[in-house]
């Protein structure tokens, strides 16, 4: 079965500081997705890469796919408070009908 | 348009209770994926239907079970609760699935006692 770890685990960032959280699968990805968890809460979808090399932006949050390494990142430029809780990677198991997650990387940003 | 809706959002049942979980997908999604997070766990794959037919299931005991009506809406059921059961549930829904992405609800806190 595939497994995505995430690294690191938990990351504190002065406001204003660039981040980069990574994505490891040890499968092949077909598709791998970023979403955001407030704690206790529902999954923010932030980004969704299916093709090799693939990069997409939105607003301050950059997320590339690697698709030889089997790896994507996610980088946060000038981060924000509002940019704190967790971050989750997904990856398409290949059937298209289940998504594997990650264990998921704990973001503080102070003020 | 409205989002994925989850009902209730938190609950209490005893040990050995059965529980049922509401999900309303965005309109026109067919696809409803379940999914179970545990600070342990994290968050795993339960099951996923489409059109009304379970297509995946995850490694989960058969006391966790699932259903889509026509509608498109999913419940699913646990039955003979116990400790470990107590988690955040999650509903996604898609298009037809992955490739179309998910959008998750808001869950549903499921503590048992």
């Amino acid at each position: 079965s595939q497994e995505l770890e995430q690294s690191p685990q938990s990351l504190i960032v002065q406001e204003g500081k660039n981040l980069t959280i990574n994505c490891t699968s040890s499968k092949t990805l077909y598709g791998l997705y970023w979403y955001k968890q407030k704690y206790g809460e529902g999954l923010i979808f932030l980004m969704m890469l299916q093709k090799g090399g693939e990069e997409k932006s939105h607003e301050k949050i950059t997320a590339k796919l690697d698709e030889k390494k089997q790896q994507s990142s996610l980088h946060i430029t000038a981060s924000q408070p509002s940019h704190a809780g967790i971050y989750l990677c997904g990856a398409d198991s290949g059937s298209a009908r289940q998504l594997t997650f990650g264990s998921g990387t704990q973001l503080t940003v102070l003020p | 348009k409205a989002g994925v809706t989850q009902t209730p959002r938190y609950l209490i049942k005893t040990r050995g209770q059965q529980v049922t979980l509401s999900c309303s997908p965005i309109s026109g999604h067919r696809s409803v994926s379940w999914y179970q997070q545990t600070p342990g766990q994290g968050l795993q794959f339960l099951f996923e239907y489409f059109s009304e037919t379970q297509r995946n299931k995850g490694n989960f005991p058969g006391r966790f079970s699932g259903r889509q009506f026509s509608n498109s809406r999913s419940e699913m059921n646990v039955s003979t609760l116990e400790l470990g059961d107590s988690a955040l549930y999650l509903c996604a829904s898609s298009l037809q699935g992955a490739s179309y992405g998910y959008t998750f609800g808001s869950g549903t806190r499921l503590t048992v006692v």
